[in-house]
């Protein structure tokens, strides 16, 4: 199994700041890798997928890079509804779909 | 749009099923993609169960795959999640999702549903 190790664990930024975050694979994962948003009580909500192409209706400040085993989601400039808890998914071969423990970006 | 929404009961006895059901409206099952089953424990992180293809194909979780079984109803545009022999570890808001063919990810998800295994 492919294990996903998201750093940090939580984030304290205030709006207007940049977040990075990042995700390491624990072998290479290619470029197959997503990244979602989830806020308290909802279900997470695509923002990435295969690694920097933004999901439908994604604004253009989320953005994803990367490949091989490390990733990384940039919020270029949080704004108010951003803070929330942020997971990356791999999807390097069938029968082995994991998630990363998540990031909580948090207002500072 | 396309519209998820899960069912099925919210509290289950140790040793015994966990059977949910996902109801798709705004898309039809048979014209496309994966379904999937996702988890998480209260205040833990996202677990893929499975994925089933409108033709029934399925690809489980390997941790989980001895107590899955995932099912494709098309005349109802349904699928649904039974898991066998559950735990207070089970307990969980269980999602279900739509997943891309291409590449693989959840893009529309239903709004969970709370699922506690106690006795």
């Amino acid at each position: 199994e492919i294990v996903l190790t998201q750093s940090p664990a939580t984030l304290s930024l205030s709006p207007g700041e940049r977040a990075t975050l990042s995700c390491r694979a624990s072998q290479s994962v290619s470029s197959y890798l997503a990244w979602y948003q989830q806020k308290p009580g909802q279900a997470p909500r695509l923002l990435i997928y295969d690694a920097s192409n933004r999901a439908t209706g994604i604004p253009a400040r989320f953005s994803g890079s990367g490949s091989g085993t490390d990733f990384t989601l940039t919020i270029s400039s949080l704004e108010p509804e951003d803070f929330a808890v942020y997971y990356c998914q791999q999807r390097s071969n069938w029968g082995a779909l994991t998630f990363g423990g998540g990031t909580k970006v948090e207002i500072k | 749009q396309v519209q998820l929404q899960e069912s099925g009961p919210g509290l289950v006895k140790p040793s015994e099923t966990l059977s949910l059901t996902c109801a798709v409206s705004g898309y039809s099952i048979s014209s496309g993609y994966y379904w999937g089953w996702i988890r998480q424990p209260p205040g833990k992180g996202l677990e893929w169960i499975g994925s089933i293809y409108h033709s029934g194909s399925t690809y489980y979780n390997p941790s989980l795959k001895s107590r899955v079984t995932i099912s494709v109803d098309t005349s109802k545009n349904q699928f649904s999640l039974k898991l066998s022999s559950v735990t207070a570890a089970d307990t969980a808001v269980y999602y279900c999702a739509r997943h891309r063919v291409n590449d693989r990810a959840f893009d529309y998800w239903g709004q969970g549903t709370l699922v506690t295994v106690s006795s």
